[in-house]
């Protein structure tokens, strides 16, 4: 079985550019996840969907951070524009309702 | 508010020296403990999911117990290969996975 698939895998842009992450979750997991990992720490829950709806997005920074997930399949999360803080791994999840999270290798993001 | 801590926030053991992790938890109405394994460079992988006080899970070298307000991930003669960070996640009914800073593992050959 295919695991959760991330790309980028490296991103590494200016400040102030645009960038986008794309996730295409486990077959048949209606759950997906972004999370936010700095270095250090625990991953930090950014938007989570129940197929097409985001359900929980409040800690979405929403003036700059957008996501959206068509057909309740694959999903994307864009940072428009990026600034210096934004520099962390993105990671996505996907679950079978509300069991354990199913983890992608993760998008690096540096921003200069 | 649920709360997840860790310690040690990082530890090194020589092969073979056994040890535990603690993950200490403060959740409303526990759903579920999760105990994931994170490699450098790598998304966490999932190891257990503990339910209710008393519980206990094995994998290999691995055991995971649970208490009202705590979980021990024991690390049994462990290797080389068990060297990786260890995070504990708990969810509580109607809110997301919380997770804690997770305790970096060295273990020496």
């Amino acid at each position: 079985e295919a695991g959760v698939v991330q790309s980028p895998r490296y991103k590494i842009i200016e400040k102030k550019q645009p960038v986008a992450f794309w996730c295409n979750p486990i077959s048949g997991h209606n759950t997906l996840y972004w999370y936010l990992q700095n270095l250090g720490q625990g991953p930090e829950l950014l938007i989570r969907y129940e197929n097409e709806e985001a359900v929980d997005d409040s800690q979405l920074p929403k003036d700059r951070f957008s996501a959206e997930r068509l057909k309740g399949v694959d999903s994307t999360l864009k940072i428009q524009p990026a600034e210096l803080g934004d520099s962390a791994v993105y990671l996505c999840a996907s679950s079978l309702g509300s069991e354990e999270l199913f983890f992608g290798e993760g998008s690096r993001l540096t921003v200069l | 508010e649920d709360q997840v801590t860790q310690s040690p926030e990082a530890l090194r053991l020589q092969e073979g020296e056994s040890s535990s992790l603690n993950c200490s938890y403060t959740v409303s109405g526990l759903r579920g403990l999760f105990w994931y394994r994170q490699d450098p460079g790598k998304g966490p992988e999932f190891l257990f999911t503990l339910y209710s006080a008393g519980e206990e899970k094995e994998k290999e070298r691995l055991k995971a117990t649970l208490t009202k307000k705590e979980s021990f991930l024991h690390i049994t003669a462990p290797k080389p290969e068990d060297s990786a960070t260890y995070l504990c996640a708990v969810r509580s009914y109607g809110q997301n996975f919380v997770f804690g800073p997770g305790t970096r593992l060295s273990v020496l050959p």
